[in-house]
């Protein structure tokens, strides 16, 4: 069946713009994570949604980053007056476990910030 | 503090030349190690999860093993296409975490012919 897919899978935006980027989950997944990864660096975590529980923002690196979850389908990441800083890959996973169980990747959005 | 550390951090081998890679962590209540593949410009692709110390888990070339402290994923007789960088991750018990997975930096592998 279809993966996890994210879109864009590249964006470019200037410095105080804010981004929305996008995370179809595989079907029937009800978790879903947000993780960024720095040029060269692991995964650093963001966001966890899990159905209608509210979502685990731990990982959210300051007030500009947002994330939303429409039921278990669609999340969005919105990323108000983007830094330099915020340039990274954007990954989305999602699993048919709650809390549990191994997370499946999408391809990621590249943002960079000029 | 959940912590992961992989060696080392770059490795080159001749393709047949069989290594190891290590993933050291310390966790507050494993409740899960995994193994990722990322090739460039692409998601990390699932491997292997662990969940017990002794437990090893094989697919074609690779082995994943675990102990109380670290992993191991054996490459045997590896091919190019083996080149790429291998993730480790781990998921505590803390209730506040949820879960997600704590990762390390990853070992970049090439694999030359």
């Amino acid at each position: 069946g279809a993966g996890v897919s994210q879109s864009p899978s590249n964006k470019v935006t200037e410095k105080g713009k804010d981004v929305e980027l996008r995370c179809d989950p595989i079907s029937g997944h009800t978790a879903l994570y947000w993780y960024r990864q720095r040029l060269g660096q692991g995964l650093e975590f963001l966001i966890y949604f899990q159905g209608n529980s509210a979502p685990d923002k731990s990982g959210l690196p300051s007030d500009r980053f947002s994330a939303e979850r429409t039921g278990e389908s669609v999340s969005t990441l919105t990323i108000q007056r983007t830094q330099q800083e915020d340039s990274a890959v954007y990954l989305c996973a999602s699993s048919s476990l709650a809390g549990a169980g191994e997370q499946y990747f999408g391809p990621g959005t590249r943002l960079t910030v000029t | 503090e959940d912590q992961v550390t992989q060696s080392p951090e770059a490795l080159r081998l001749q393709e047949g030349e069989s290594s190891s890679l290590n993933c050291s962590y310390t966790v507050s209540g494993l409740r899960g190690l995994f193994w990722y593949r990322q090739d460039p410009g692409k998601g990390p692709e699932f491997l292997f999860t662990l969940y017990s110390a002794g437990e090893e888990k094989e697919k074609e070339r690779l082995k994943a093993t675990l102990t109380k402290k670290e992993s191991f994923l054996h490459i045997t007789a590896p091919k190019p296409e083996d080149s790429a960088t291998y993730l480790c991750a781990v998921r505590g018990r803390l209730y506040n975490q949820g879960g997600k997975l704590i990762f390390g930096q990853g070992t970049e592998l090439s694999v030359k012919p």
